[in-house]
């Protein structure tokens, strides 16, 4: 069974622009979740995806949003970006919340100069 | 608001029992979780309890958990190099797992002597 497979691995983007990272989950997985990680603030829960709608937020910007297609593959973009954006960004996708357990694909690492 | 706490370092002899704590603020969280991160790579789930559990036992992984304290502990059993990563701590807030909000602590680094 594949696991979860995030694209691209790295990136590096200049401030101001936007950027979208793509997350593919485990097949038959319906909920897709989205971490910010970084030094400093550690794991940051950003937002959860079901069925193609978003169900829960974290304390994020406006500037970050995301979406959910049809076959549960789930994007986030982020616009106007900001240093502080830097950061390894990872998505986990499970069956639903209730009584499935989790699985991480390896991040994507975005980099702003 | 919810809060993770852990240590930042561990260091520990090959072969000796590695000890991991935790300690979280919100009293409804209903799963507890322990994940591993090794260098360059996500993070790998290692077990979970329920927050109606005191223990739960996986092999060489112990964890405990003392509800009124709301303190939790990771036990690994004859740590071994490939043991060595930053191991996370997290709370959820929903029934059934799951990633969704999570809130995580820091992280701890394990290392291992030999």
């Amino acid at each position: 069974k594949a696991g979860v497979t995030q694209t691209p691995r790295y990136l590096i983007k200049t401030r101001g622009q936007q950027v979208t990272l793509s997350c593919s989950p485990i097949s038959g997985h319906r909920s897709v979740s989205w971490y910010q990680q970084t030094p400093g603030q550690g794991l940051q829960f950003l937002f959860e995806y079901f069925s193609e709608t978003q169900r829960n937020k974290g304390n994020f910007p406006g500037r970050f949003s995301g979406r959910q297609f049809s076959n549960s593959r789930s994007e986030m973009n982020v616009s106007t970006l900001e240093l502080g954006d830097s950061a390894l960004y990872l998505c986990a996708s499970s069956g639903d919340r209730g009584g499935t357990e989790a699985f991480f694909g390896q991040g994507t690492r975005l980099t702003v100069v | 608001g919810e809060d993770v706490e852990q240590s930042l370092f561990l260091s520990v002899r090959e072969g000796d029992s590695s000890v991991i704590n935790c300690t979280y603020t919100d009293s409804s969280s209903t799963y507890l979780y322990w994940y591993k991160q090794e260098p360059g790579a996500g993070l790998q789930l290692l077990t979970y309890i329920f927050s109606n559990m005191d223990m739960k036992q996986d092999q060489r992984l112990t964890v405990l958990l003392n509800k009124k304290d709301k303190h939790l502990s990771l036990r690994i059993a004859d740590t071994q190099t490939g043991d060595s990563a930053i191991y996370f701590c997290a709370e959820s807030p929903y029934s059934g797992g799951g990633a969704d909000g999570l809130t995580f602590g820091k992280g701890t680094h394990l290392i291992i002597q030999p």
